[in-house]
C-alpha cells in the first residue's frame, strides 16, 4: 500500500532556529496538507497545497511558516524562526480526488 | 472553537464486546465524516467514513452511524479485539475541493483480553 514518508521522525531545535520538515507524498495524489498536534490538544489544520500553490491556510500558518514542493516530489514545511509553542507532532497528508487522506507517521518537533 | 467534540477521553471494554465511540458536531455545513485510528508514534490511519446523505456505513467489524438531526455520529466496533486498542479520532469536512479536516480530541480505547 502506498505510503507517505516523513523525515525526520524527531527534530530538536533551539528557539529562533529554522527547521524544515520533509514529506515524500504518494506520487499520484493531488492535494497535500500539513497538520499538527500539540501534546494533549486537537489535531489542527495548518495548510493545504494544490496545483503547486497554497489553496488554504489556517490562522496558525503565519509568516513564519512556508511550504514548498521544490522538485515536484518532496513536500516541505519550513518554520523560519521557531518558538517554544511550535513544539508539536507535524503530520503530512495527501489526498486524491476522493475523500480519503493518507497520513505520514509524523515528525515530532521539540523546540528548546 | 469546538466544532467536533468527542466528550469521552477514554473507554475500556472487554474483548468480544461492542465498543461505541461517540462524536458530536456543531457545524451543519459538514457533509463528510471520518474516523481515524492512531497508535503512538504513528500517523492517523483511516478507518471508515460516512457521507451526510447516509445514516449508516458498515465495513467489517466497524459501523458508523450518523444522526444529522442530533448532529451526532458514533463508531461501533464489534466484536472488539485487543488490537483495536488505540486512540480514535472523529473528523469532519465541509463541501469543496479543499476538504480540510476538523478534528475531535480523540477517545482512547482499551480492549482488555
Amino acid at each position: 500500500e502506498p505510503e507517505v514518508t516523513q523525515t525526520p521522525s524527531h527534530q530538536v531545535t533551539q528557539m529562533g532556529q529554522e527547521v524544515i520538515l520533509r514529506c515524500v507524498p504518494i506520487s499520484n495524489h493531488l492535494y497535500f496538507y500539513w497538520y499538527r498536534q500539540i501534546l494533549g490538544q486537537k489535531v489542527e489544520f495548518l495548510v493545504s497545497f494544490y496545483n503547486n500553490e497554497i489553496s488554504e491556510k489556517s490562522e496558525i500558518f503565519d509568516d513564519q511558516f512556508s511550504v514548498e514542493r521544490p522538485d515536484g516530489s518532496n513536500f516541505t514545511l519550513k518554520i523560519r524562526s521557531t518558538k517554544l509553542e511550535d513544539s508539536a507532532m507535524y503530520f503530512c497528508a495527501n489526498r486524491q480526488t476522493n475523500y480519503g487522506y493518507t497520513f505520514g507517521s509524523g515528525t515530532r518537533l521539540t523546540v528548546v | 472553537d469546538q466544532q467536533v467534540k468527542q466528550n469521552s477521553p477514554s473507554l475500556s471494554v472487554q474483548e468480544g464486546r461492542i465498543s461505541i465511540l461517540n462524536c458530536d458536531y456543531t457545524n451543519s455545513m459538514f457533509d463528510y465524516f471520518l474516523w481515524y485510528k492512531k497508535y503512538p508514534a504513528e500517523g492517523p490511519t483511516f478507518l471508515i467514513s460516512i457521507s451526510s446523505i447516509k445514516d449508516k456505513n458498515e465495513d467489517g467489524r466497524f459501523t458508523v452511524f450518523l444522526n444529522k438531526s442530533a448532529k451526532h455520529l458514533s463508531l461501533h466496533i464489534v466484536p472488539s479485539q485487543p488490537g483495536d486498542s488505540a486512540v480514535y479520532f472523529c473528523a469532519a469536512s465541509e463541501p469543496g475541493n479543499n476538504r480540510k479536516l476538523i478534528w475531535g480530541l480523540g477517545t482512547s480505547l482499551a480492549v482488555n483480553p
